[in-house]
């Protein structure tokens, strides 16, 4: 199985700044499967991210995904109201399709 | 607009079997993969199986001794049936369509299932 390991566990900012979230990969995955999904309190959750890099429908562009091998990257650019939420990364390529553990995104 | 509309019992007895159905519409069922995850709470995401195109199931290895997975394509209903829960099965359980390239757009509503004596 593929883990996925995400950091920090939590990252306290404010409305404006930059995000950077992280997350590493216990193995190679092709970038073609990773993503980047948002989760809100009694939500399910929400893709923003697909293929490493391409933001889904509906997504604002201040939300960008790079990365490959076994280390990969959201950022935020400029972080809205709106954007505090958990943020988990996933592989979707080799079953047990894993996630990471999240990263809480809290106003500071 | 594909929407996925789940429900089933949220309250379950130690050594129960879980039934969750998730029904699809709004779209086709053909093609794309079919997905259960579930969520314990304040924990991430578990991916427990998949019903695929090829009218397959995949299960979580974890799981899989457990866990029975199916598509009834008449009723466009996805279903899920887990044997023997414990406390530790206690979660919200989503059903989810994975595209082609296997990301997931559409989600269920999740459901909340307790397990308790």
């Amino acid at each position: 199985e593929i883990v996925l390991t995400q950091s920090p566990g939590t990252l306290s900012l404010s409305p404006g700044e930059r995000a950077t979230l992280s997350c590493r990969a216990s193995e190679s995955v092709s970038s073609r499967y990773f993503g980047w999904y948002q989760q809100k309190p009694g939500q399910a959750p929400r893709l923003l991210i697909y293929g490493s890099s391409y933001r889904a429908t509906d997504i604002p562009d201040r939300f960008s995904g790079s990365g490959s091998g076994t280390d990969f990257t959201l950022t935020i650019s400029r972080l809205e109201p709106e954007d505090f939420a958990v943020y988990y990364c996933q592989q979707y390529g080799f079953p047990p399709y894993s996630f990471g553990q999240g990263t809480k995104l809290e106003i500071k | 607009q594909l929407q996925l509309q789940q429900w089933g019992a949220g309250l379950l007895k130690p050594s129960e079997t879980l039934s969750l159905t998730c029904a699809v519409s709004g779209g086709s069922l053909s093609g794309d993969y079919w997905r259960w995850f579930r969520q314990a709470p304040g924990k991430g995401l578990e991916w427990i199986g998949e019903f695929n195109h090829n009218g397959g199931a995949n299960y979580n290895p974890s799981l899989e001794s457990r866990v029975t997975i199916s598509l009834d394509t008449s009723k466009k209903h996805l279903s899920l049936k887990m044997t023997s829960v414990t406390a530790a099965d206690a979660a919200v359980y989503y059903c989810a369509r994975a595209s082609p390239g296997g990301w997931l757009i559409y989600w269920g509503q999740g459901t909340l299932v307790t397990v308790s004596s």
